[in-house]
């Protein structure tokens, strides 16, 4: 299964924009990138994916190298409630087990 | 529909007794998976289900056993407890088909103590 990696933590100010890397060097033509968030004591929930396009959403917006080898998840504005743990992973839907790694923690100051 | 559904939502236990944990999703996916989130840690992949009858081990699955008889349930046992094994416990599921654009949804997690 394709790996992703990403920075343990990112600091943002808030009503800043915020880009979250992701690489995924091994990335298979069939794989989508998906991302989730994780606020506190809460579970996973789905943020975003795309293909090869840049994709928007009224959550955010994903951009994707040409190469596909590495992502970006673009918070416009940040705000107090978007500090959480933001997790990058491939999905190729052919019931391979999805893994999530350590993510990467945004905090957001005020 | 009810999304993904957890119980029970807190446990103790103590070490070598075994318990179920148990998951239900009503919106037909065929995909089901268990994670376990030790604190400040990323979610690891217990074990997974494509289907109905199928089951498959995940990065850890050790101490752990599943079943997936019926699309919507799938119970996670715990065989002998130990205190290794207390963290936060999620349930997800994920349509299949759609070439990888189908989405986990997750439940609200079960957070076991082993004593």
């Amino acid at each position: 299964d394709a790996k992703t990696t990403q920075p343990n933590s990112m600091e943002s100010n808030e009503e800043e924009p915020v880009h979250l890397p992701c690489n995924h060097s091994t990335i298979s033509g069939t794989d989508y990138i998906h991302w989730y968030r994780q606020l506190p004591s809460q579970g996973p929930e789905y943020v975003i994916h795309g293909l090869t396009s840049n994709v928007n959403n009224r959550m955010a917006s994903l951009a994707i190298a040409e190469d596909r080898k590495s992502s970006t998840l673009i918070l416009h504005r940040a705000t107090l409630r978007d500090a959480a743990v933001y997790y990058c992973i491939l999905n190729n839907n052919a019931g391979n087990m999805l893994t999530f790694g350590g993510g990467t923690r945004l905090m957001v100051k005020p | 529909n009810a999304g993904v559904t957890q119980t029970p939502k807190f446990q103790v236990l103590k070490t070598g007794q075994s318990m179920t944990l148990q998951c239900a999703q009503d919106m037909n996916h065929e995909y089901m998976s268990w994670y376990r989130q030790d604190p400040g840690m990323g979610l690891r992949l217990i074990h997974y289900s494509v289907g109905a009858g199928i089951t498959d081990q995940g990065e850890v699955p050790n101490g752990y056993n599943v079943s997936r008889s019926t699309t919507e349930d799938f119970p996670l046992r715990l065989l002998s407890a130990a205190p290794s094994q207390t963290s936060v416990y999620f349930c997800a599921s994920m349509p299949l088909g759609g070439g990888g654009k189908g989405t986990q949804y997750f439940g609200p997690g079960t957070r076991l103590l082993v004593l």
